[in-house]
C-alpha cells in the first residue's frame, strides 16, 4: 500500500540528546514537510523539500536540521539546541499544488 | 500576517445537529488551492477537499458540503447531521501557486454529543 510511514511513534530523548524522527514515503512524491504540533495549537512548519538534495526553512527551523538524500526519506534531527523540542511531529509529502498526506506522526517528549 | 483564519476555537454540538465551521483566507495570488483536513484523536491528518481558485462550485460529499466564495475569501465547511465520529480537530489550508508552501489555519476543534 502507498503511504507515509514515521518512526517511532513515540519517543524520548534527554536534554542534550539529539535524535532523528525518520520519515519514509512510496508515493512518488516530490515533495515532503515537517511540521511541529504543540497541544492545542496548529501545524507550524519546520522544513520543506521540493526535490532531492534541496530544502528549505520554514518558519521555525532553529534547532531542527534535514536532508533529503533520497526521493523517499526525509528524516528529521531534532538537535541539543532545539530548547523545547516535546511535541507532536508530522511529516507529509505532495505532488506540485496538490494535497499534502501525512504520516501517522511521532510524539517525542524530552526527559 | 495569517493567511488563514478559523476563528472558532472550539464547537460543541448535539449529535444530528448541523454546524458549519468557518474558514478566511488571504492570498494576493490569482491561483491557488484550498483544503480542509481532519485530525482525529490518533492524530493522523486526513485530507477531505481540495478546492482550486477558478471553480467556485460548492461541493457535497455525503453528509459534508464546502462553500467557497472568493467574494468574502471564505471556505466554510459544514456537516449536516452530526455523528460523534466527526469529533475532531478540523483544519483549513491554503497553498499558492508560487512556492510548495501550505499555510494551515490554528484549527477548530469539534465535539459531537451524544
Amino acid at each position: 500500500d502507498g503511504g507515509i510511514t514515521q518512526s517511532p511513534k513515540y519517543l524520548f530523548r534527554k536534554e542534550g540528546q539529539n535524535v532523528t524522527l525518520s520519515c519514509e514515503q512510496n508515493l512518488n512524491h516530490d515533495a515532503m514537510y515537517w511540521y511541529r504540533q504543540d497541544p492545542g495549537q496548529g501545524l507550524r512548519l519546520i522544513y520543506y523539500s521540493q526535490i532531492v538534495n534541496d530544502f528549505q526553512k520554514g518558519d521555525i527551523a532553529e534547532g531542527y536540521s534535514v536532508s533529503r538524500e533520497k526521493k523517499e526519506s526525509f528524516p528529521l534531527t531534532v538537535t541539543s539546541a532545539q530548547k523545547n523540542p516535546t511535541a507532536f511531529y508530522l511529516c507529509a509529502s505532495a505532488l506540485s499544488y496538490n494535497e499534502q498526506f501525512f504520516g501517522p506522526g511521532t510524539r517525542l517528549t524530552v526527559l | 500576517a495569517q493567511k488563514v483564519t478559523q476563528a472558532q476555537t472550539e464547537i460543541s454540538v448535539v449529535e444530528k445537529e448541523d454546524v458549519t465551521l468557518d474558514c478566511v483566507y488571504e492570498t494576493r495570488d490569482t491561483t491557488y488551492y484550498l483544503f480542509w483536513y481532519k485530525q482525529p484523536p490518533s492524530g493522523e491528518l486526513v485530507f477531505l477537499i481540495r478546492r482550486n481558485s477558478f471553480d467556485e462550485q460548492n461541493e457535497i460529499s455525503g453528509r459534508y458540503s464546502w462553500n467557497f466564495q472568493k467574494s468574502t475569501s471564505s471556505f466554510n465547511f459544514t456537516i449536516t447531521a452530526s455523528q460523534v465520529v466527526d469529533s475532531a480537530v478540523y483544519f483549513c489550508a491554503l497553498s499558492e501557486a508560487f512556492g510548495n508552501q501550505f499555510y494551515f489555519g490554528t484549527g477548530t476543534s469539534l465535539t459531537v454529543i451524544p
